[in-house]
């Protein structure tokens, strides 16, 4: 199971970019990188999922470095609405392992 | 395009009864797993269903227990009911027995049931 470490919280203030990292050292060829945002009593919110390089959408981009051993989440201008547990998961085709995720708390 | 749905939104029983979740997947997906999330916790895996099949299975007792139906849609029983069985429970759609394929295919998680064991 590839196993990830994030850090255990942040805070950030409406307007800025928030980077979220995270670190797979044992990440497997085949894998790739998915995050998911969670509210409070929901289910996990997909957000972006890459290979390698730099992935973008229209809510956030993710920066894989070429060893791949690392992954970024980045939220431009975040807002209180992005308050949130942010999970990185590796992995595809075998059961993917959630730490306890990133809690950010966004202050106006 | 209809997400991932699951009822009841909130169930309370009490130590020893039996319960059943249910859960739809989203439009194309064939595949449901089922998580536990603790509160504080991320979702842990209990188990997948795929072709009507138990295909993987996290660390979760046999009082854990799922059916597929042909339309791919899935229910969870948990039998004789502990008081730390109380969570959030998730639902989460994919494709071909996978947990995501790649390309921006991924899984795709339900609203949750929250259940409560008094």
């Amino acid at each position: 199971l590839a196993k990830t470490t994030q850090p255990i919280s942040m805070d950030s203030y409406e307007g800025q970019e928030v980077n979220i990292t995270c670190s797979h050292n044992n990440i497997a060829t085949n894998d790739y990188i998915t995050w998911y945002q969670q509210f409070p009593s929901q289910g996990p919110r997909f957000i972006i999922q890459g290979y390698k390089t730099k992935v973008t959408n229209e809510v956030a981009s993710l920066f894989i470095p070429a060893d791949r051993k690392s992954s970024t989440l980045s939220l431009p201008r975040v807002s209180l609405s992005d308050t949130a547990v942010y999970y990185c998961l590796v992995g595809g085709s075998y059961i993917p392992t959630f730490g306890r995720g990133t809690s950010l708390i966004v202050h106006p | 395009d209809a997400g991932v749905t699951q009822s009841p939104t909130h169930l309370i029983k009490t130590r020893g009864q039996q319960v059943t979740l249910r859960c739809s997947p989203k439009s194309g997906h064939d595949t449901v797993s089922w998580y536990q999330q603790a509160l504080g916790q991320g979702p842990q895996f209990i188990f997948q269903y795929y072709e009507e099949e138990e295909r993987q299975r996290g660390n979760f007792p046999d009082r854990f227990s799922g059916h597929q139906y042909p339309n791919y849609s899935s229910e969870l029983n948990v039998n004789a009911l502990l008081l730390g069985d109380s969570a959030l429970y998730l639902c989460a759609s994919s494709f071909k027995g996978f947990f995501g394929t790649g390309a921006g295919d991924t899984q795709y998680f339900g609203p949750g049931t929250r259940l409560t064991v008094l």
